[in-house]
């Protein structure tokens, strides 16, 4: 079946500029998941959704950062006036149970 | 290959080679552990996991092993293939979040 998939894979911003971030979950994932990901790391948690809840959202670096799940399936991270420090990979994942989380193919993000 | 007991951030292995990978994690509380694969430009992909009342369990050519005590986590790979080449991520949940420890890029030699 298909999996995770996000768009764009590539976006390139100006500093200053909003961008929106998109993740299409595997089909009946209750969970949502998005992380971030700087060249040589690993990914770092930001944001949990629970259907179209919001649980978690202690990850995010700055109130520039904004994801929304409204129902429950499809969802945008929206990072707003972009600076160079949020260049990095977006990767979102998605779970059917407490345990597995599958992931994406990430959006590259480079602000110049 | 191997780097037992010490994570290191890269590992060179011998086609058909075993190999293995190692990781810390820093949580005593964690209750579940999670091996995945990064390939350059992709997503990380599950290979496996363990839950923290196990402290082995085998898939189709690797194993992972878990020491609670020393807080350690290790990937075993078996006949290593070209394919194999990537980024390795250890991962521990506590509570719904994923942890992601240091990667190892491994590179498989013909």
């Amino acid at each position: 079946g298909a999996g995770v998939s996000q768009s764009p894979r590539y976006k390139v911003a100006k500093r200053g500029q909003d961008v929106a971030l998109r993740c299409d979950p595997i089909s009946g994932h209750v969970s949502l998941f998005w992380y971030q990901q700087a060249l040589g790391q690993g990914p770092e948690f930001l944001t949990y959704f629970q259907n179209e809840a919001q649980l978690d959202k202690s990850g995010l670096p700055s109130d520039r950062f904004f994801a929304e799940r409204p129902e429950g399936s499809v969802s945008t991270l929206k990072i707003q006036r972009t600076q160079q420090e949020d260049s990095a990979v977006y990767l979102c994942a998605s779970s059917a149970d407490p345990e597995t989380q599958y992931f994406g193919p990430g959006t590259r993000l480079l602000v110049l | 290959g191997e780097s037992v007991g010490l994570h290191l951030p890269t590992l060179s292995v011998q086609e058909g080679d075993n190999s293995i990978i190692n990781c810390a994690y820093s949580n005593s509380a964690s209750d579940y552990f999670i091996w995945y694969k990064q390939e350059s430009g992709k997503g990380p992909q599950f290979i496996i996991d363990i839950r923290s009342n196990m402290d082995k369990r085998q898939g189709q050519r690797v194993t992972v092993l878990l020491n609670k005590t020393v807080k350690h986590l290790s990937l075993q790979i078996a006949a290593t293939q070209p394919g194999d080449s990537a980024v390795y991520f250890c991962a521990e949940r506590y509570d719904y979040k994923l942890s992601f420890g240091a990667g190892t890029t491994v590179t498989v030699r013909a």
